[in-house]
């Protein structure tokens, strides 16, 4: 069974922090990895995408991949409140699997 | 953008009744799929579609069954629903490429069987 670990939080930062969230994945196979933001009542809105090695960064949010630790996460800089959500890592590698998410919390 | 559009954002009906869900993407999208969504479980694959008339079974298909009659729809349908589906439905789309392509999604319809 193809797994995808979130620690489910709740993660609370204060407004301005760095909140950083983190995802395990055990398909070795696995080639491209996605984060995802939902807010409460809402679906999920795609908001990073990684494919390889190393850092990517969009704006306040930098993804980051080590695929030899099989290990992905997303941080997110200069919290806002706006920010409160869950965060679902999907990892994809012939077919898409979902993490239960992190709920993040930024308290002003 | 993508648009991803789900027939119902709340439903109620009766156990027994046969629900039909429905989805529509304009992206020209091969791949769709249905997910339900409960709290601490997290998103689980029901069925998914990756072309007309083709369908696949997720990881808990057990009564549901879908319909694609055409590329840009996908129905879900509860075929006698029952109150253990009360969930969070949410419906996705993405290029055939899916192990490369990120899903994008549906608002999601809250169905609640009583």
């Amino acid at each position: 069974q193809k797994e995808v670990e979130q620690n489910s939080g709740p993660l609370s930062v204060p407004e301005g922090a760095i909140a950083s969230l983190n995802c395990t994945y055990s398909d070795r196979g696995s080639q491209s990895f996605f984060w995802y933001r939902q807010y409460s009542g809402k679906s999920p809105e795609l908001i990073m995408s990684i494919y390889s090695n190393g850092d990517k960064e969009d704006g306040r949010f930098t993804a980051q991949l080590n695929k030899a630790s099989q290990y992905v996460s997303l941080l997110i800089r200069d919290s806002q409140p706006s920010d409160s959500a869950t965060y679902l890592c999907a990892v994809s590698g012939g077919d898409m699997r979902f993490g239960a998410g992190t709920r993040l919390t930024v308290k002003p | 953008d993508v648009k991803v559009t789900q027939s119902s954002r709340y439903l109620v009906k009766r156990t027994g009744e046969k629900v039909f869900l429905e989805c529509v993407q304009d992206m020209d999208h091969e791949n769709m799929f249905w997910y339900r969504q409960d709290p601490g479980l997290g998103l689980r694959l029901i069925y998914f579609s990756y072309d007309v008339k083709m369908k696949e079974k997720g990881d808990i298909p057990e009564g549901y069954s879908v319909s694609r009659e055409k590329k840009e729809r996908f129905s879900l349908i509860l075929e006698s629903a029952s109150t253990n589906q009360t969930s969070m439905y949410l419906c996705a789309s993405s290029f055939i490429d899916y192990s490369n392509q990120p899903q994008h999604f549906g608002d999601g319809t809250r169905l609640s069987i009583l």
